[in-house]
């Protein structure tokens, strides 16, 4: 089975700018969650989408937004960029919504630096 | 409200050596979920276990060993005989079953080990 596929990898962006990151769950997969990683914050939850409904949403502000598809794919979008934005994001997706205790599995991230 | 402490930013450790990654964690709920996730330099995340807080038996896998507590709110990771390609950030998470955070991870800061040869 492949594994969680994250597109760009590598992404260069200005500020005020917007970009969509894209997702490609594991095959079978509904679950689709979002984190942003940067050294100051460490690892944190952006959203989770099932089903294509946002079923959960961290604590960011609303310039980011995602949407997931029926095929379960997601994208991410970060309008009016800033300097702070600059991190790695990561999906990961899971069989199922979560109680909890569902393993996710992690794709390789999308490396956003905004200049 | 919940939180996880990984308190060791750095470990440097000499190849051979065994070496405990400290985990601490806060929650109201009863039922939780702790794991813990490997990052290489590559940046994937790795999933290496997952606990659930009503089985505090330690666990086992080749050179990875993790320990339990609830009495300490801890959930330790021991590599016995440590090598090079263990050289990552590792993280500690923590998932509610029912809190404001269910279904999502809490990720402590992560400790970056160097496995020195």
């Amino acid at each position: 089975k492949a594994g969680v596929t994250q597109t760009p990898r590598y992404l260069i962006k200005t500020r005020g700018q917007q970009v969509t990151l894209s997702c490609s769950p594991i095959s079978g997969h509904r679950s689709v969650s979002w984190y942003q990683q940067t050294p100051g914050q460490g690892l944190q939850f952006l959203f989770e989408y099932f089903s294509e409904t946002q079923r959960n949403k961290g604590n960011f502000p609303g310039r980011f937004s995602g949407r997931q598809f029926s095929n379960s794919r997601s994208e991410m979008n970060v309008s009016t960029l800033e300097l702070g934005d600059s991190a790695l994001y990561l999906c990961a997706s899971s069989p199922r919504v979560g109680q909890g205790n569902n393993e996710q599995f992690f794709g390789p991230g999308t490396r956003l630096t905004v200049l | 409200a919940q939180k996880v402490t990984q308190a060791q930013t750095e470990i440097s450790v000499v190849e051979k050596e065994d070496v405990t990654l400290d985990c601490v964690y806060e929650t109201r709920d009863t039922t939780y979920y702790l794991f813990w996730y490997k990052q290489p330099p590559s940046g994937e995340l790795v999933f290496l276990i997952r606990r659930n807080s009503f089985d505090e038996q330690n666990e086992i896998s080749g050179r990875y060993s993790w320990n339990f507590q609830k009495s300490t709110s801890s959930f330790n990771f021991t590599i016995t005989a440590s090598q090079v390609v263990d050289s990552a950030v590792y993280f500690c998470a923590l998932s509610e079953a029912m809190g404001g955070s269910q279904g999502n991870l809490i990720f402590g800061k992560g400790t970056k080990l160097s496995v020195k040869p």
